[in-house]
């Protein structure tokens, strides 16, 4: 059965540094991943997607993941963080053909210290 | 364009009393996908689906059901409802990519379902 382990259920970085949320995954066959965000009272949105095209991945805002296969993990990354990136990030695989649906890590709260 | 728009947004039920969440698609969208987000358990996947079929179930007891209507709009119904349904209910449409890969979910905002 898929699933993916979201390390850290809360990371904190000042402003300006390196952002990275870490995302290990189980699969039993080449998997989907995806990294979505979740503001304050919002939905979810997409960041980025992985489909086996390319192992680094460029998202909006200036995110990106690395598809990292020996590792089985899909970290997220950004070079320097700002103040609207606090928000709550949740890693997702499927492997399921022909449907939607996803199966989410259990997030990561992201704080921006000014 | 309009987002995927769910209502309603907030309700208060009784512990037995039953509740439909109404949810519209992105135009043009024949998936709709239904998730449970709880501090507890996280999202958890209810059910999807597509061209008025559902083609994928989560691990939820038969109280919780939907359907979805010719022009892909859809309902959620939770009927006998225990204090552990409160919850964050999120619904998200996608065009279900042909390749037959998921495809991106556009989600709402949700409906905050508070049972007392």
């Amino acid at each position: 059965a898929q699933s993916v382990t979201q390390l850290g259920s809360h990371v904190s970085v000042s402003e300006g540094a390196l952002v990275l949320l870490r995302c290990n995954y189980s699969s039993s066959v080449p998997p989907y991943l995806f990294w979505y965000v979740q503001y304050p009272n919002q939905g979810l949105q997409l960041l980025l997607k992985y489909t086996s095209a390319a192992t680094l991945v460029k998202g909006i805002n200036g995110f990106e993941a690395e598809f990292k296969k020996s590792e089985t993990s899909f970290h997220l990354t950004k070079p320097s963080a700002h103040m609207s990136d606090a928000a709550e990030y949740f890693c997702a695989v499927s492997e399921d053909f022909g449907n939607e649906k996803l199966t989410f890590g259990t997030g990561t709260r992201l704080t921006i210290i000014p | 364009k309009a987002g995927v728009t769910q209502t309603p947004r907030y309700l208060i039920k009784t512990r037995g009393q039953q509740v439909t969440l109404s949810c519209s698609p992105i135009s043009g969208h024949r998936s709709v996908s239904w998730y449970q987000q709880t501090p507890g358990q996280g999202l958890q996947f209810l059910f999807e689906y597509f061209s008025e079929t559902q083609r994928n179930k989560g691990n939820f007891p038969g109280r919780f059901s939907g359907r979805q209507f010719s022009n892909s709009r859809s309902e959620m119904n939770v009927s006998t409802l225990e204090l552990g349904d409160s919850a964050l209910y999120l619904c998200a449409s996608s065009l279900a990519g042909s390749s037959g890969g998921p495809g991106e979910l556009f989600f709402g905002e949700g409906s905050r379902l508070t049972v007392l």
